[in-house]
């Protein structure tokens, strides 16, 4: 089955570590991106990559981190500078065109106490 | 500021009527639209898109309506069914670069 895969499904940090979500698709999707959701705020673009080795940041890169080594994996670490980093995380891929949809993995949520 | 907003946090339905989500945007470059249904503690799934060149998609039970004019786009669900209870978030893209998502709107179908 082709899909996205986000592990693991719950994560819980202590505040001031480093914490890094795993995001894979089999989908030979050129682009990849991470966005976070929080209650009441719908998802927002942490960072995306449209190539192997090339990324940029979306609106709320800060205290974040990602790679793009390999096409159908796209790392998120989130770092001890990142203020509020309790959330929903979203991993999603899409297709070339202009016209293709994002298609997401089922989330990471994060717990940082 | 927000590009894509849906202004209305939540909507109920009776069994068989229609539902309709409504979003505004505000970026005119914006040339592609989608709608996504999530459920808690889950990704979004893709339900429909349109491109900026029509005004109009339909797909089964649902239909989204663009109207470039107003910047508003709305996705009809006609008939409501029970399974169709979920947060629907409408998104907006231009030139296939970044995704702006709209904050959700909650449809609750009562049977």
């Amino acid at each position: 089955d082709g899909g996205i895969t986000q592990s693991p499904k719950y994560l819980f940090r202590k505040e001031g570590q480093n914490v890094t979500l795993s995001c894979e698709q089999n989908l030979n999707h050129d682009a990849m991106y991470w966005y976070r959701q929080d209650p009441g705020q719908g998802l927002r673009l942490i960072y995306y990559s449209q190539i192997v080795n090339d990324f940029q940041k979306g609106d709320i890169a800060e205290g974040y981190s990602v790679s793009r080594e390999k096409k159908e994996s796209f790392p998120l670490t989130v770092t001890s500078a990142q203020k509020n980093p309790t959330a929903f995380y979203l991993c999603a891929s899409r297709d070339r065109g202009m016209n293709s949809p994002l298609h997401f993995g089922n989330g990471t949520r994060l717990t940082v106490t | 500021d927000q590009q894509v907003k849906q202004n209305s946090p939540s909507l109920s339905v009776q069994e068989g009527r229609i539902s309709i989500l409504n979003c505004d945007y505000t970026n005119s470059m914006f040339d592609y639209f989608l709608w996504y249904k999530k459920y808690p503690a889950e990704g979004p799934t893709f339900l429909i898109s349109i491109s900026s060149i029509k005004d109009k998609n339909e797909d089964g039970r649902f239909t989204v309506f663009l109207n470039k004019s107003a910047k508003h786009l709305s996705l009809h669900i006609v008939p409501s069914q029970p399974g169709d209870s979920a947060v629907y978030f409408c998104a907006a893209s231009a030139f296939g670069n970044q995704f702006y998502f709209g904050t959700g709107t909650s449809l609750t179908v009562i049977p």
